[in-house]
């Protein structure tokens, strides 16, 4: 088993363009779930997904919009890159939540924005 | 919003000395779980504990749970240079997310 895998694991993109970051899990979780993580702030959470066909807003969702159109695959979208978006986003999958679920996390995506 | 305090924000220590790192809120958590981060990787789950009060061990390290379930604390014992990464508290118990601190990170020198 994979686990989460994410791609790319690095991009360089210019302010206004877009891009899309894929994440792909083998675990068959219903929850999918898309951080950033930015130096002294701890991992943020975007969106998130609770099964096919589902998304919702996390605590900072704007500029970024989800799709789960598969059960496998969370998609993480920037249609209009700002520098403020330069980070490192983190996707994540679990069980549905209980007493102390285990997130499982993919090895991260850098973005820089110019 | 619930918001979960880490402290200290950094550690730099000797190889075999003893360290505490600290998770504190003024929210109750159901749950409180901690997560190690090694450059380049995301975080691992190392423990989650769900009851006031509840001590868990893993090997060298010591999670604890307050008993009003506000705050935990991380105790290394002997620490190693192996152990150093970031170490990131999270909360559970607010719908389908988590709640999670800024981190520690630590460094431990042979």
């Amino acid at each position: 088993n994979a686990g989460v895998t994410q791609t790319p694991k690095f991009r360089v993109l210019k302010t206004g363009q877009s891009m899309t970051l894929l994440c792909a899990q083998d675990m068959n979780h219903e929850y999918m779930y898309w951080y950033r993580q930015d130096p002294g702030m701890g991992l943020r959470l975007i969106h998130y997904s609770v099964g096919e066909g589902t998304t919702a807003k996390g605590e900072v969702p704007d500029g970024y919009n989800v799709s789960r159109l598969k059960k496998q695959n969370f998609l993480l979208g920037l249609e209009s890159a700002a520098p403020s978006q330069t980070s490192v986003y983190f996707c994540a999958s679990s069980t549905p939540p209980g007493a102390g679920e285990t997130q499982y996390f993919g090895p991260g995506t850098r973005l820089l924005v110019l | 919003t619930q918001l979960l305090e880490q402290s200290p924000q950094f550690l730099s220590i000797q190889e075999g000395e003893n360290l505490t790192v600290y998770c504190n809120s003024s929210s109750v958590f159901s749950s409180l779980q901690w997560y190690r981060q090694e450059p380049g990787e995301g975080p691992v789950l190392l423990v989650t504990v769900v009851t006031g009060g509840e001590v868990k061990k893993l090997k060298r390290l010591t999670f604890q749970f307050g008993d009003a379930r506000k705050d935990s604390s991380l105790h290394i014992t002997a620490a190693q240079p192996g152990d150093t990464g970031l170490y990131l508290c999270a909360g559970g118990g607010y719908g389908n997310k988590l709640v999670f601190g800024a981190g520690t990170i630590l460094r431990v020198k042979s």
